[in-house]
């Protein structure tokens, strides 16, 4: 049953730390998109990522945040330094883009708290 | 740009009766439509999508959901609420203007239901 990972399911840090989250995509799946769920903003969707290139990361605030992905079997999303506001659960989702509507798949989240 | 409405941030329902979640969409192209559920404490699951075709569409667990261009809707239904359908749902649409490979989506702000015994 292939599924989307992520790591860890929680942390806890306090303000000024990094945070790095992680994510398995899917495999063969060559699209991944981080978003954010508060219950001020609701899902806000971060940045994505195609073949492993950035498409767009405009909803990241650009000087924390950053995200890549070193190979195919791997997305990060780091914030540097962390703060109150950050505190959020941290959504990895994957598809297969093939020019068709293909459905994403969600990972179950990291629950950030920073102190 | 595409955008998602989805009237009513909490529903409740007895067990038994209809669901009806509420979606409308803004969209300058023809729309692909989805809604998903969370459960408490997991990611977002697929429901049920509509891409082209038949306009009613069928999910899973008994949801079904009907696009209806004329009134930019997506209305989720489902005839008989159980205990286990608590959660959130989500509408969302692609962005297929400026994204149109597919894939990213637009959702809407999410209603809770709850389910009353």
């Amino acid at each position: 049953d292939a599924r989307v990972t992520q790591t860890p399911r929680h942390k806890v840090t306090e303000m000024g730390q990094e945070v790095t989250m992680r994510c398995q995509p899917i495999l063969g799946h060559n699209t991944v998109f981080w978003y954010r769920q508060t219950m001020m903003q609701g899902l806000e969707l971060l940045a994505y990522f195609r073949n492993r290139a950035p498409l767009d990361d405009s909803g990241m605030p650009k000087d924390r945040f950053s995200a890549e992905m070193p190979d195919a079997t791997l997305a990060t999303l780091k914030i540097q330094p962390s703060e109150p506001r950050d505190s959020a659960v941290y959504f990895c989702a994957s598809v297969r883009a093939s020019g068709f509507q293909e459905t994403q798949y969600f990972g179950p989240g990291t629950r950030l708290l920073v102190l | 740009a595409q955008s998602v409405t989805q009237l009513g941030s909490h529903v409740s329902v007895s067990e038994g009766a209809l669901v009806l979640l509420r979606c409308n969409y803004s969209s300058s192209v023809p729309p692909y439509l989805f809604w998903y559920v969370q459960y408490p404490n997991q990611g977002l699951q697929l429901l049920l999508k509509y891409t082209t075709g038949a306009t009613l569409v069928k999910g899973i667990n008994g949801f079904e959901a009907e696009f209806k261009k004329s009134e930019t809707s997506f209305h989720l239904t489902k005839p008989s609420a159980h205990m286990s359908d608590a959660a959130e749902y989500f509408c969302a649409v692609s962005d297929r203007q400026h994204h149109p490979s597919g894939s990213r989506l637009t959702f809407g702000e999410g209603t809770q239901l709850t389910v009353n015994p």
